[in-house]
This record gives C-alpha cells, sequence and structure tokens, in this order.
C-alpha cells in the first residue's frame, strides 16, 4: 500500500462543532505532516509528527489540535474554527523527517460555516 | 529563511514545444530540491527531486548551486502535462521537516 489515505473527503462545520480529520498510511513512513492549502495557492505546513511525537508546530492556532495515535495514523482535531479556516486540508508522510519525497494525500476539504 | 520563488504563475505552450518552468530558491545551506505535480483532480505527487537525477515522463531539472536556480525543462510538451507545477525545497537538521512550496505555475499545453 504506497498510499496515504484522509477521511471525511468533505466536511461543512459551524464555527462551535467539534469534528476531526484523520490519516492513515501502511508505508511505514516514521514522519507525517499536516498541510493547510487555500484555493490557487501552495500548501502551507501547520504541523510536523517525527515517531509520533511533535517536531514542528508553524504557529497554527490551538483551535487546531494535531494528534498521532500511532506511527500509521494522524488526526487533526477542529473546534470553534472560523470561516477562514475553510480549505483544503492536507496530509503527507515521508520516510522520516527530512526524508525526501513528501506522499500527499487527497484532503479533506473543509468548509467552515 | 528558506524561499522558492516560481516567477511565472500561467504558462502556456502548443504541443510539441519545449517548456521550461523556472524556479529560484534561497537557502543558507545544501538543500534538497523537488518538482511536485498536480494534475487535475489528483493528489500532489512528487515527479522529480534533484539528488535523483532522473527524468520522468520527459521532464529533467539541474540544479545550479552558482544561479539558485532548479528549472524544470521539457523538450517537447504534450497535453498531458497540463497541471500545477509546485518547486519545493525541503532544508537541513532542524529545518529538515519543513519543506517550502513555491507559489507553483500553471502549465497549459495547447493542441
Amino acid at each position: 500500500d504506497t498510499e496515504v489515505t484522509q477521511t471525511p473527503k468533505h466536511l461543512v462545520m459551524g464555527m462551535t462543532n467539534k469534528k476531526s480529520l484523520k490519516c492513515e498510511q501502511h508505508m511505514g513512513h516514521r514522519a507525517m505532516y499536516w498541510y493547510k492549502q487555500k484555493a490557487k495557492k501552495p500548501p502551507e505546513l501547520m504541523f510536523v509528527y517525527s515517531y509520533e511525537k511533535l517536531s514542528i508546530n508553524e504557529s497554527v492556532p490551538s483551535r487546531f489540535s494535531p494528534e498521532c495515535p500511532n506511527s500509521s495514523l494522524l488526526n487533526l482535531h477542529l473546534h470553534a474554527l472560523q470561516p477562514e479556516d475553510s480549505a483544503l486540508y492536507l496530509c503527507a508522510s515521508s520516510s522520516f523527517e527530512g526524508g525526501g519525497e513528501l506522499f500527499f494525500g487527497e484532503g479533506s476539504r473543509l468548509t467552515v460555516l | 529563511a528558506q524561499r522558492v520563488t516560481q516567477p511565472e504563475k500561467l504558462l502556456s505552450v502548443f504541443k510539441g514545444a519545449p517548456v521550461e518552468l523556472k524556479c529560484n530558491y534561497s537557502y543558507s545551506g545544501s538543500p534538497e530540491l523537488f518538482w511536485y505535480v498536480q494534475y487535475s483532480r489528483q493528489r500532489l505527487q512528487l515527479l522529480l527531486r534533484h539528488i535523483s537525477r532522473e527524468s520522468i515522463k520527459g521532464f529533467t531539472a539541474d540544479l545550479n548551486k552558482g544561479e539558485t536556480s532548479f528549472h524544470l525543462k521539457k523538450p517537447f510538451a504534450q497535453e498531458e502535462d497540463s497541471a500545477m507545477y509546485y518547486c519545493a525545497l525541503s532544508g537541513q537538521n532542524t529545518n529538515a521537516g519543513k519543506s517550502t512550496f513555491g507559489d507553483g505555475t500553471t502549465l497549459t499545453v495547447k493542441p
């Protein structure tokens, strides 16, 4: 299995809701990433997990809370989001942090009403 | 700070014509450079990386450290090459996990 799988593909939530995005990979990669991508813009790094520990937090607001339950799974918990948080959220993995090629999921398209 | 610049937002060529997508970077050290491609309705995927020195789908890219460039080239563009192309840089040591992407170039190959 050489894919990164993200669920859900689409998510609509209100500003008071709590939801989660999920990401899974079975390539044995030890680094996993969350990116945010606005329309026609490049991906912006949010978080990096290396060996299941948070390695990089790019000053992301606390309404985004990442979690890495095990080496294959990565979650992004969402709470009290703002409409400007609407975007495509991409998960990626690599062999190790800084280990070359990033393998991306298809993304979860989030709309905050 | 690491930075990637793709000066062309849009690039349009005719099928069979040569194409060059420009990428310049700034990084104080030895970065690793990549080209990623996103075809319509598909996930972002690696096209090539400078250390592998491969030719993928007819595309090549040479790292020029003197000019801090990593331009992507193909001698004869095909319609299926139409996509969004991102140049990306990955640093070393404490910045190893921070891949920085350029703003992207949308390539359109006309029949």
